[in-house]
């Protein structure tokens, strides 16, 4: 299947700062989306974003798919969006997931 | 959010006692999934759906089964549960593109 690598696996930031999470990938692939999963557990889709940028609020995504990377942008970050941050790439009808950014916003 | 609903949200069972998780979804999608979530692994894919009676294998699908009646609900059974298989597990919908996921199961075989 295809490897999905994410970076840095955990994060710490003061609440307002900026960062940026990263998805490497092996393959070329059909879609990539972004998720949230808050500490309920539950999955939220960020973004569907096979290609160039999308901005939603404060978030905002680009994938360069012919250099297999994806980047998630999180400026002036809350408390609410503390939680693991996931990536998932399509290979046939196949969802490949990263291991997860834990991402912890301090007030 | 996509209408997806899964039941039971919690069960503790014991090792070799069948389980079936039930997904139900109202949005009339043709791709339906089972994933597995465990610390260090992320998500990954047991069983999918492309159509009612249509179903294929994911990465982990050892131990596991499925059906689909009908569009609205996927099944996923544990003929004879393990350990190996306490987990969370997540139901997802697709038309084709976006996948959207319930609220998980959280198994725990004892």
């Amino acid at each position: 299947g295809i490897q999905v690598e994410q970076s840095p696996p955990d994060l710490i930031l003061q609440e307002g700062a900026n960062s940026t999470l990263r998805c490497n990938f092996s393959d070329s692939v059909n879609n990539l989306q972004w998720f949230h999963q808050n500490p309920w557990g539950q999955l939220i889709n960020l973004f569907y974003i096979p290609s160039g940028t999308k901005q939603n609020g404060r978030l905002s995504a680009t994938t360069v798919a012919t250099e297999r990377y994806s980047l998630l942008y999180i400026s002036s970050s809350q408390t609410t969006d503390s939680g693991v941050y996931f990536c998932a790439v399509t290979g046939a009808n196949n969802l490949f997931f990263g291991t997860g950014t834990r991402l912890t916003v301090i007030p | 959010d996509a209408g997806i609903t899964q039941s039971p949200r919690h069960k503790v069972t014991e090792t070799g006692t069948p389980v079936t998780l039930r997904c139900h979804q109202t949005e009339n999608h043709r791709y339906m999934y089972w994933y597995r979530q465990d610390p260090g692994h992320g998500l990954r894919l047991i069983h999918y759906s492309y159509g009612v009676k249509d179903t294929d294998k994911g990465e982990v699908s050892d131990g596991y089964s499925v059906s689909r009646s009908k569009t609205e609900d996927f099944l996923l059974t544990l003929e004879s549960a393990t350990s190996s298989q306490t987990s969370v597990y997540f139901c997802a919908i697709s038309s084709g593109y976006e996948q959207y996921f319930g609220p998980g199961t959280r198994l725990t075989v004892t």
